[in-house]
């Protein structure tokens, strides 16, 4: 149980486009949802928390129009890199919440902005 | 916030050997504190958790212990094995409702664990 998907795995767009990454908890509800950022041999940066059906709390530092994310339902988050610049190539990852504790990850995505 | 400070950053020890990473955090709030592995380009899995209520976690061959007073807490991983290589991540949840940490897992800086066969 509580497994945790992410799509797409990889992803390369160019310069000034937007790309939207999925994150779907499939054996469990996730009332809260986590998107986090990795930089290589780093730790994870907490960019924003989202909980189904409200608006999401973004960390200091991380631009929200910049970084949309949307948790339309219980199972669903999904996180839009708008006008994408090289320097928000990372990789991103998502993770969900059961109850009131565990929280698992999804396998992340790399993204690569040429 | 929370703040956790992880040591050390790297870990090299021999099959058989035992193991142990340390965390230790800034808010005496926090309720909750999950270790993970990460292995090269996967995903953080959930190796062992332990809340505020308990001072000692097993599951097998690891371990956590944790000291509330002190603000500290430690993974220890005993007959440790060559696929235990991997980084490993402490994390401790604030729980103070309205705080800035409030629900959310602050993440030390992690520990890359070596196990030479």
């Amino acid at each position: 149980g509580a497994v945790v998907s992410q799509h797409p795995s990889r992803v390369i767009c160019k310069s000034g486009t937007s790309v939207k990454i999925e994150c779907r908890s499939l054996d469990f509800q996730a009332t809260t949802m986590f998107w986090y950022r990795q930089f290589p041999k780093q730790s994870l940066m907490l960019m924003a928390t989202s909980n189904e059906g409200s608006k999401a709390t973004y960390e200091q530092g991380v631009e929200k129009d910049k970084f949309l994310i949307n948790h339309a339902s219980l199972t669903l988050s999904t996180l839009t890199v708008t006008s994408a610049h090289p320097e928000d190539s990372s990789f991103y990852i998502c993770s969900a919440r059961t109850g009131l504790y565990e929280q698992y990850f999804g396998p992340g995505t790399r993204l690569t902005v040429t | 916030g929370e703040n956790v400070e992880q040591h050390p950053s790297t870990l090299s020890v021999q099959e058989g050997d035992s193991a142990v990473i340390k965390c230790t955090y800034s808010d005496s709030a926090s309720n909750y504190f999950p270790w993970y592995k990460q292995e090269l380009g996967k995903r953080p899995q959930l190796i062992i958790d332990i809340r505020s209520n308990v001072g000692e976690k097993k599951d097998q061959r690891i371990a956590v212990t944790l000291n509330k007073t002190a603000k500290h807490f430690s993974l220890h991983i005993t007959e440790t094995q060559p696929e235990d290589s991997a980084v490993y991540f402490c994390a401790a949840r604030g729980s103070n409702a309205g705080g800035t940490s409030y629900g959310k897992l602050t993440f030390g800086q992690g520990t890359i664990l070596t196990v030479h066969p």
